[in-house]
């Protein structure tokens, strides 16, 4: 079975600080994804990684970066944290292509800013 | 605009019923997938499919491309089925899904 690993349930960080989330998977998936969830609007891409080292901007990066050194760790950063990233952070991975290949997630971060 | 609307938000059922969830999308897409997520947060993927119907257990997803519309049907209901149920597209040649808002699930015993 695929294993996907999100290093925290829960996190709560005050506003400015730097916010690492860290996602490991043991599949030898090319694809990662790293995902927000907030009430009423769904799924939402912050960024996505198709190989080691190579990534790309999804619907809402603004406010975060990513860092992808192994094809295992996908980690999302948070350069300056503020209260409007209170959200549920999803992880996931796959095989290419995203058309024929499920997604498998992690159990989600909850991270609040205060 | 790339757009995936789902219906109803909300559904709560008798167990033993049927279920019906829709998926609807704005423009051509190359693939629909549509996944279960648990209280909790845990998102699992039921189905992919870009053509006709698949059916795993008592859960059939089917879609009509020309009508741009997916549906999720789940059999004899159980209150172990209640779920958020979400729909996502592959929209052209896009590397991403684009997900709908979800479909919270309550299945009374």
């Amino acid at each position: 079975d695929v294993k996907v690993t999100q290093s925290s349930r829960y996190l709560v960080k005050r506003t400015g600080e730097k916010v690492f989330l860290e996602c490991v998977q043991d599949m030898d998936h090319e694809n990662m994804f790293w995902y927000r969830q907030d009430p009423g609007l769904g799924l939402r891409l912050i960024y996505f990684s198709y190989d080691v080292k190579m990534k790309e901007k999804g619907d809402i990066p603004e406010g975060y970066s990513v860092s992808r050194e192994k094809k295992e760790r996908f980690s999302l950063i948070l350069e300056s944290a503020s209260t409007n990233q209170t959200s549920m952070y999803l992880c996931a991975s796959s095989l290419p292509p995203v058309s024929n290949q499920p997604q498998h997630f992690g159990d989600g971060t909850r991270l609040s800013i205060l | 605009k790339n757009e995936v609307e789902q219906s109803p938000q909300n559904l709560t059922a008798q167990e033993g019923e049927f279920i019906t969830i829709n998926c609807s999308y704005s423009v051509g897409i190359s693939a629909l997938h549509w996944l279960q997520q648990h209280p909790g947060g845990g998102i699992v993927s039921l189905f992919m499919l870009s053509s006709g119907k698949k059916k795993h257990g008592r859960l059939i997803a089917t879609i009509n491309i020309q009508e741009k519309h997916s549906s999720l049907h789940i059999t004899a209901s159980h209150p172990r089925d209640s779920a958020v149920y979400i729909c996502a597209a592959l929209f052209g040649s896009a590397r991403q899904l684009t997900f709908g808002s979800g479909t919270q699930l309550t299945v009374l015993p």
